[in-house]
């Protein structure tokens, strides 16, 4: 399978805890993206990676949550002390970019978090 | 207000019929995209339409871009059922409006 993959797809959690997630993009695509959806709205922008540099946070990305992308290839998004409004879907997707040309970005399933 | 509005929120409509969603900008934009999602599922890319083009096709789907009204359509011709998802757009994979839930009638 060579799309965009997120692990796990499913996390129950107890308010407190700290969660990761993992997002595998797609191989040549340099450019990641984190979403937060919840049910009836549309994906909600949190951060994006070219290759391993963050170029952009939402301000939606409060200070409990980070993201990091290493070595340019896997991302991973850590939730600490999580809240039961934390409670959504995490969508990554990738994409490329060459001469600051965009493609489209593929998505992964996602990761449903569940804060209990 | 989020830019990335799409109209109508909801649409049902029977097999076979064409569906007009419309999506609505505040800025300027690099491209714009069209994505489908099936309940509880992730998303699927449509099409992307760059700033400087106004129109493009890919089988049954075609879409508008005006960059003077801040505004595109995704057409669907002869749907099916199978077609029925929340449709999204958005711009330059940064912010999705709320969609449009298309229901396609057997």
């Amino acid at each position: 399978d060579t799309g965009v993959s997120q692990d796990p797809r499913h996390k129950i959690t107890k308010r407190g805890q700290n969660v990761t997630f993992r997002c595998d993009p797609i191989s040549e695509h340099n450019r990641l993206y984190w979403y937060r959806q919840t049910l009836g709205q549309g994906p909600e922008f949190l951060t994006y990676f070219q290759n391993e540099a963050q170029l952009e946070k939402s301000r939606l990305l409060s200070d409990r949550f980070s993201a990091e992308r290493p070595k340019g290839s896997f991302s991973t998004l850590e939730i600490q002390r999580t809240e039961q409004g934390d409670s959504a879907m995490y969508l990554c997707a990738s994409s490329h970019s060459r001469d600051n040309r965009r493609t489209e970005a593929f998505f992964g399933q996602g990761t449903r978090l569940t804060v209990v | 207000s989020q830019q990335g509005e799409e109209d109508p929120q909801a649409l049902s409509i029977q097999e076979g019929e064409n569906a007009t969603m419309n999506c609505s900008y505040k800025t300027s934009i690099n491209n714009l995209q069209w994505y489908r999602q099936n309940s509880g599922r992730g998303l699927v890319h449509l099409i992307l339409i760059r700033s400087n083009e106004r129109e493009k096709h890919s089988g049954r789907l075609r879409v508008t871009l005006d960059t003077s009204k801040k505004s595109s359509s995704l057409l669907i011709t002869a749907s099916r059922a199978a077609d029925t998802a929340s449709y999204f757009c958005a711009t330059d994979s940064r912010v999705f409006g709320k969609g449009t839930k298309l229901t396609v009638n057997p």
